[in-house]
């Protein structure tokens, strides 16, 4: 089953502008968050998360935003780069479950 | 440390043919996870170890996948006999612990005729 959801495939932004990703979970019991960036024929890497006892992680131009009444959350990339273009997962874990990961979804940032 | 090594990086093997794709998990993580990534379903889990023992393997699809790891620098992931729908990218990771940051290989890209 999908516990963690992804559900825009890609997104096109122009350089300069902000990026929003989105991910939706269903496993309430879920209290750790983490976003990796996977670029082609690489691994996917970490690239920042948040704990469930926070609604906002920020570090530089990434900023993660959870919404726990919703399980929801989001990553903001500002300015955004042709740099930033890539494939970027959100994963989903706590003490009791595996992390999980979203489809991904592929951002294409525009010179 | 170098991360996590996978090898081969490609294989392109045919159908009915036995794959194993190998994992060595940085040195020092207790948790080590094999992921099969496809276009349809992203990264999925297939198998997880922690302390070089099996603690979930409900993600590997079918008897035909096995994955061991005999010690803590080492695991394979196996497949006999392999079949088309297999290729994709299988992903080793590795991690202190099972919640913690894992660090991703690089890949094998199977391709399976």
């Amino acid at each position: 089953d999908q516990q963690v959801k992804q559900n825009s495939p890609s997104l096109r932004v122009q350089e300069g502008r902000i990026s929003i990703l989105n991910c939706d979970y269903t496993n309430s019991m879920f209290d750790y968050f983490l976003w990796y960036k996977k670029y082609p024929a690489e691994g996917p890497t970490f690239l920042i998360s948040i704990s469930s006892i926070k609604d906002k992680n920020e570090d530089g131009r990434f900023t993660v935003f959870l919404n726990k009444s919703a399980k929801h959350l989001s990553l903001h990339i500002v300015p955004s780069q042709p740099g930033d273009s890539a494939v970027y997962f959100c994963a989903a874990s706590s003490n009791n479950n595996d992390m999980r990961f979203g489809a991904g979804t592929r951002l294409t940032v525009k010179p | 440390d170098a991360g996590v090594i996978q090898s081969p990086r490609h294989e392109v093997t045919e159908m009915g043919q036995e794959v194993t794709l190998r994992c060595k998990p940085i040195s020092g993580h207790n948790s080590l996870f094999w992921y099969r990534q496809t276009m349809m379903r992203g990264l999925e889990l297939l198998i997880y170890f922690n302390n070089n023992v099996p603690i979930d393997d409900s993600g590997m699809p079918e008897d035909r996948f096995s994955a061991k790891m005999p010690n803590a620098s080492f695991s394979t992931l196996k497949i006999q006999p392999s079949e088309p729908r297999d290729s994709a990218v299988y992903f080793c990771a590795s991690s202190l612990g099972r919640e913690d940051i894992q660090y991703f290989g690089a890949g094998t890209r199977l391709s399976v005729l």
